[in-house]
């Protein structure tokens, strides 16, 4: 079965740049989109169609494609970004959704 | 305001079945594609179904392929899985979800998620 990769775990200082990776075959033909969720709560989509930024997200969340690897990038971290972060897309058919294995980002 | 509110998770023996339902207002339902996402206790996501605003289309995640059923009631604003056969690693907050992207699918809205324990 179709699977996207992400690392564990990202650390950063507040103020700084995070990325977060994730890998996945059938990338180059399908959109990715990422969620943030924060504990005890519903996961919040924070981009879409690979780069795009849904209303009320705020502009340091952006998102890029290359290949088969996508990127979230948070530039100037803030406390409350703190949170799990998941990418979603589809097979290479369009027709099954996945998740990525998820990745923690811990604000030191 | 888009509300998606999930009902009628519980604690449930291994074989045996629920039915959730996620009951939508604040947008035009019909005009939606819906689908369950759950989460068992400390994992990550796992997309279980989606529905067709009409039913026309109906995918399965092959962990519940044959177990499970997606249903929708365009009428009544309602959305429903109908879980048959419960194994313990169904066990897991399910959340209902908008699909809100064309060209691809994403979940822009979400319920607040309901709560299936499969224990004996």
């Amino acid at each position: 079965s179709y699977e996207l990769t992400q690392p564990p775990s990202v650390s950063v200082s507040p103020g700084q740049t995070a990325r977060i990776t994730c890998s996945g075959d059938a990338l180059p033909k399908q959109y990715a989109y990422w969620y943030q969720q924060k504990p005890g709560q519903a996961p919040v989509l924070v981009i879409y169609k690979d780069s795009e930024r849904p209303s009320g997200i705020p502009e340091r969340f952006s998102g890029s494609s290359s290949g088969t690897t996508v990127t979230l990038t948070i530039s100037g971290v803030q406390a409350e970004d703190e949170a799990d972060y998941y990418c979603q897309s589809a097979d290479s058919s369009g027709t099954y959704q996945v998740f990525g294995t998820g990745t923690k980002v811990t604000v030191l | 305001e888009v509300q998606l509110v999930e009902s009628g998770g519980g604690l449930v023996k291994p074989g045996g079945s629920l039915r959730l339902s996620c009951a939508a207002s604040g947008f035009t339902f019909s005009s939606y594609s819906m689908n369950w996402v759950r989460q068992a206790p400390g994992k990550g996501l796992e997309w279980v179904s989606s529905i067709s605003s009409s039913s026309s289309y109906i995918y399965y995640a092959d962990s519940v392929k044959g177990r499970f059923t997606i249903s929708r009631d365009n009428a009544k604003n309602s959305l429903y899985l109908q879980m048959n056969s419960l194994r313990a690693e169904d066990t897991a907050v399910y959340y209902c979800a908008r699909d809100d992207c064309t060209n691809g699918v994403c979940y822009g809205h979400w319920g607040q998620g309901t709560l299936v324990t499969v224990s004996s």
